[in-house]
């Protein structure tokens, strides 16, 4: 059964640190793999696709690895901001099934000061 | 482009009762989903259309849902009836296919539904 588990669920940190979130797949075969970020009362929206040959991708302060092997990848956040506040999500793809994305519940990041 | 429109944002009703949703997809868009989010499971698919046809409906829970899409610029997934554990946020998403594969999915704001 294809199943995307992150971790943590939920994470606190001061505005100004860094953090990593995780994300491990059992999706097969392997399409590709985006990072959404959720605010609350609004739809997800992406922030990183990678792809089975793609071992890092940056999006300004996000930064999205990818181990196709150990079937892991991490978001890592650099100099957090209060507006990173949110839910971060990991949606992973099978090939050939365009319409399967399997969503990980999410990890729930709040930034204080 | 205004992105994915859902209406109504918030939808409050009594158990029994009817509940449409509506969505308006990215013009151009020829690929839409309905999702429902919830704080235990997180996203769930319900079902997936292409060019207006229905292509995976595995994800709609039981036969009290049931969704149309009329034309490639409108939406709709009704419940009827209502149950109060229907309540949850309902997602509309939209995104171009191409070949075997999908553009990335955009998400319209949702509607928040509560079945009292």
């Amino acid at each position: 059964k294809n199943q995307v588990e992150q971790s943590p669920q939920s994470l606190i940190i001061l505005e100004g640190k860094n953090c990593t979130l995780q994300c491990n797949y059992t999706v097969s075969p392997f399409s590709n793999l985006r990072w959404y970020k959720q605010d609350t009362g609004r739809g997800p929206v992406s922030l990183t696709i990678m792809t089975f040959s793609e071992n890092t991708k940056s999006n300004g302060r996000y930064t999205a690895t990818l181990d196709a092997d150990t079937k892991q990848s991490s978001l890592h956040i650099t100099a957090s901001q209060l507006s990173d506040s949110a839910s971060y999500i990991c949606v992973v793809s099978a090939t050939g099934t365009a319409s399967k994305l399997t969503f990980g519940t999410g990890t729930r990041l709040q930034v204080t000061l | 482009d205004a992105g994915v429109i859902q209406s109504p944002r918030h939808e409050v009703t009594e158990m029994g009762q009817e509940v449409t949703l509506r969505c308006k997809p990215i013009s151009g868009h020829n690929s839409l989903f309905w999702y429902r989010q919830t704080m235990m499971r997180g996203l769930e698919l319900l079902i997936y259309f292409n060019n207006n046809v229905p292509i995976d409906d595995s994800g709609m829970p039981e036969d009290r849902f049931s969704a149309k899409m009329p034309n490639a610029s409108f939406s709709t997934l009704k419940i009827q009836p209502s149950e109060p554990r229907d309540s949850a946020v309902y997602f509309c998403a939209s995104s171009l296919r191409q070949g075997r594969g999908n553009t990335e999915a955009f998400f319209g704001q949702g509607t928040r539904l509560t079945v009292v």
